[in-house]
């Protein structure tokens, strides 16, 4: 049981490069989340599914869009990356109010 | 809107000393409140969690927690720290809809030997 698992670790981008953070879980879980963090910040969130086939905005979802298309993977897109963008990025899964976070995922846009 | 405070950004105290990490939050209805401890370069570990009942929660670690529903407060405490337990802490609070927290901006405690 792997629990929530983030591909990759770690990716440096060029500025206006794309690229897809993936995010899984094997727990069957109905709801996922995708969050940054910042410096002297909390967790902030992206994006939200709350289920397959259904995504929704958070409280920063410009220059992000994601997918979930199947039950377990709830992929965060860049599609054109800033350095605004460099952070560090959690996923978390949940049946209800309690989340299970993933390890992260660190990127740097230059 | 939901929102949480953690006043205090850093916090250091003596390896066997007590520890009280502050939170106030604000939410409509009960909330749901909770503590994660992150270690440099690591994910979220819950602590501990509140959604009703019994005000003051135990958690992992020889962590509790106390709610408060008059003070819109949800401290965190330890009676004696370890040096292991030197890391950011965060605040939540969860929504009812979907699951949604909403986080602190986190609390760093460093422990001196």
């Amino acid at each position: 049981n792997a629990g929530v698992t983030q591909t990759p670790k770690f990716r440096v981008l060029k500025t206006g490069q794309s690229m897809t953070l993936l995010c899984a879980q094997d727990m069957n879980h109905e709801y996922m989340y995708w969050y940054r963090q910042d410096p002297g910040m909390g967790l902030r969130l992206i994006h939200y599914s709350v289920g397959e086939g259904t995504t929704a905005k958070g409280e920063v979802p410009d220059g992000y869009n994601v997918s979930r298309l199947k039950k377990q993977n709830f992929l965060l897109g860049l599609e054109s990356a800033a350095p605004s963008q460099t952070s560090v990025y959690f996923c978390a899964s949940s049946t209800g109010p309690t989340q299970y976070f993933g390890p992260g995922t660190r990127l740097l846009v230059l | 809107a939901q929102s949480v405070t953690q006043p205090d950004i850093h916090i250091t105290v003596s390896e066997g000393a007590s520890l009280e990490l502050r939170c106030n939050y604000s939410y409509g209805a009960t909330p749901y409140l909770f503590w994660y401890v992150q270690s440099p370069g690591q994910g979220l570990q819950l602590l501990l969690k509140y959604f009703s009942g019994d005000t003051l929660v135990q958690g992992i670690k020889g962590f509790e927690a106390e709610f408060k529903r008059s003070q819109s407060s949800f401290n965190l405490r330890k009676p004696s720290v370890h040096w292991s337990d030197a890391a950011e802490y965060f605040c939540a609070v969860g929504d009812t809809n979907a699951g949604k927290s909403t986080f602190g901006d986190g609390t760093t405690l460093t422990v001196k030997p």
